[in-house]
């Protein structure tokens, strides 16, 4: 298998534009995680998917940002409108069970600029 | 909430050093605990796991035991190499708690 796949690997945006980062997750896993990497605040789980469902999103910052996984195989994390502080590295895992036993296998990551 | 605290770091030692990583949590019941590791340019990948009190995680001459008596599941390994360099992460199983990672250097 190829392992978690993230696109772009590398976005540089204007604010106010909108950005939408995308990931097939391995194929077989339930789960399905976004991520956001920072220096200041280190990595903070944004919202995760099993069976294509969002169970919890209490850690998406606000409403510009928006996620949906529209089958088992793709998921997007958009951001409408981006600004400046939404720059970090995103990134994608998936499980093939729950958050409580089960090794996450991670995306190489998607570094987002917003100028 | 469940929470993970890991020693600040950066952590810079000579090679063929022994290494430790602190991490303590709270949790409510006895979620998995496990340990990240991720290397320049790349996404975290799993280094170890350990799923009950007393179990000990091992991978690439890396070890953890879960010790619930002391809520610890400090990370050691014997002689350090120059790969090794690298952040290394806590995590909480259950609700995904992620420690804010330690960065280790290995000088050769």
């Amino acid at each position: 298998d190829a392992g978690v796949i993230q696109s772009p690997r590398h976005e540089v945006t204007e604010m106010g534009q909108e950005v939408t980062l995308r990931c097939k997750p391995i194929s077989g896993h339930d789960y399905l995680f976004w991520y956001r990497q920072t220096m200041m605040r280190g990595l903070e789980l944004l919202i995760y998917f099993n069976n294509n469902v969002p169970i919890d999103d209490s850690g998406m910052p606000e409403d510009r940002f928006s996620a949906k996984m529209p089958n088992a195989s793709f998921s997007t994390l958009k951001i409408q409108p981006s600004e400046p502080r939404d720059s970090a590295v995103y990134f994608c895992a998936s499980s093939l069970r729950g958050p409580s036993y089960n090794e996450q296998f991670f995306g190489p990551g998607t570094r987002l600029t917003v100028l | 909430g469940d929470s993970v605290t890991q020693m600040e770091g950066p952590v810079t030692l000579s090679e063929e050093a022994f290494l430790t990583i602190n991490c303590t949590y709270t949790a409510t019941g006895y979620p998995s605990l496990f340990w990240y590791v991720q290397y320049p340019g790349e996404g975290l990948q799993l280094l170890l796991k350990a799923t009950k009190a007393d179990d000990k995680g091992s991978n690439k001459g890396f070890e953890a035991t879960y010790r619930k008596e002391t809520t610890s599941f400090h990370l050691e390994k014997g002689s350090v190499q120059v790969s090794d360099s690298a952040v290394y992460f806590c995590a909480l199983g259950g609700q995904l708690t992620f420690g804010s990672g330690t960065q280790l250097t290995v000088l050769p």
